[in-house]
């Protein structure tokens, strides 16, 4: 069973849409949840959530973790073809890193 | 400050060779891991070491061997490579303990026929 599940699994938006990917997980004994960018290549890391209710910004875009209904969003505003990539989600144990399968973003310009 | 670096970045096996896959980091993490990806499958976590001379199954380790000799190198070894090996195989690290933010290597291609 997947310990970290990722909604949508693709998503195609216009450039200067919102969008807001998903990512639920089961455990509930973690350190910590990660969020990393792919394109093409390695992941790249964007954020690390550790408590509940606290958002994390960096530009466009932003995160939070809620820690009652194990979840986290990810939210980019305003998106450009840049934001193109596959966004994982992964939850760190303190020996494990478990990784969702990625939601892939398309912008259309 | 090269971060983490992997070798090859492709590799063509037959089915049955052995290989080994080069992996080494330069920020004195402790940990180190070896991830698959496949498409739709996610990355996967095949073995990982908390220090040297400490290693540790992932969710896929069958058909991979690891060793950690020193805290800068984690070699992933292929014994008898079989098709269902093909992947995209990523290396990381990260200092243990703590939250972590890992470090992910370029990553290498392999093909098995």
């Amino acid at each position: 069973e997947d310990k970290v599940v990722q909604s949508p699994l693709s998503l195609v938006v216009h450039e200067g849409d919102t969008v807001t990917l998903n990512c639920s997980y089961e455990v509930t004994n973690f350190r910590s949840l990660l969020w990393y960018k792919q394109e093409k290549k390695a992941p790249t890391f964007l954020f690390m959530l550790t408590s509940s209710g606290i958002e994390k910004k960096s530009g466009r875009l932003s995160s939070i973790l809620d820690k009652k209904e194990l979840f986290s969003i990810l939210n980019i505003t305003a998106t450009q073809t840049g934001d193109s990539a596959v966004y994982l989600c992964a939850l760190y144990t303190g020996n494990q890193f478990y990784f969702g399968t990625g939601t892939s973003l398309t912008v259309i310009p | 400050n090269a971060g983490v670096t992997q070798t090859p970045k492709f590799q063509v096996l037959k089915t049955g060779q052995s290989m080994t896959l080069q992996c080494a980091q330069d920020m004195n993490h402790e940990y180190m891991s070896w991830y698959r990806q496949d498409p739709g499958m996610g990355l996967r976590l095949i073995h990982y070491s908390v220090g040297a001379g400490i290693t540790d199954q992932g969710e896929v380790p069958n058909g991979y061997n690891v060793s950690r000799s020193t805290t800068e190198d984690f070699p992933l070894r292929l014994l008898s490579a079989a098709p269902s090996q093909t992947s995209v195989y990523f290396c990381a690290s990260s200092y243990w303990g703590g939250t972590n933010e890992q470090f992910f290597g370029p990553g290498t291609r392999l093909t098995v026929l």
